[in-house]
């Protein structure tokens, strides 16, 4: 089956500062790519996705990247705010089946 | 938006007792619905996928007859876990798709507390 690899797992950043969470996917087949944010207790949110056809998506501070022939994809989030900071988790979608990445816990410092 | 309620939002029980999570989906058909449990600190783990009116597929290691998967309509899911001991104290979530435009929608959420 899929298997999602996520790093860091731990990620710190100063206010203003980029941050970025790269995933790799093993399933050629996958063709959907959703990030999530998820705040303690809650459940995920979907802040971005990508669809395999398509390289790169952008919306406001956040943008991702899918690189197909190498099976990565990375979540790029820019001018971050103290606010950014939650569990951010990749994954990829195969015949209906959606995988985790084992998350990002993202730190933002004022 | 498409909205999947579930219910409870916690729950406490004894060990050995049963526990149903009820996921609905408000807005739309539920064609498959995922169960997922999260662990402290951990990544959502896929215990089952269910289609309407099918029995649920479960993930290797996941005990079918501990943890019951019902999804007799296309706006309704329950997992009862059954004998619940401590060790089974999670989160489980569960996750809708209707099928279209990889929508995937997720319920708020079950702390399960077994004591």
């Amino acid at each position: 089956g899929e298997n999602v690899e996520q790093h860091p797992s731990t990620l710190s950043v100063q206010e203003g500062d980029s941050a970025v969470i790269k995933c790799t996917y093993s399933d050629s087949a996958s063709n959907y790519f959703p990030w999530y944010k998820q705040e303690l207790g809650k459940r995920p949110q979907l802040i971005i996705d990508i669809r395999s056809n398509v390289g790169e998506k952008k919306d406001q501070r956040i943008a991702v990247t899918l690189n197909k022939t190498a099976k990565h994809f990375s979540l790029h989030i820019t001018e971050t705010q103290p606010e950014d900071s939650a569990v951010y988790f990749c994954a990829a979608l195969t015949n209906n089946d959606m995988r985790f990445g084992a998350g990002t816990r993202l730190t933002v410092k004022p | 938006g498409a909205v999947v309620s579930q219910h409870p939002s916690w729950v406490i029980c004894k060990s050995g007792t049963s526990v149903k999570i009820e996921c609905r989906s408000l807005d739309f058909q539920a064609t498959t619905m995922f169960w997922y449990r999260q662990f402290p600190k951990q990544s959502l783990m896929l215990m089952a996928t269910s289609n309407e009116g099918s029995k649920a597929t479960y993930e290797q290691g996941v005990e079918k007859d501990k943890f019951l998967i019902n999804h007799a309509s296309l706006t309704l899911s329950t997992l009862t876990v059954t004998s619940a001991h401590p060790e089974d104290s999670s989160f489980y979530i569960c996750s809708a798709s209707s099928g279209a435009n990889y929508g995937y929608t997720f319920g708020s959420g079950t702390r399960l507390t077994v004591v």
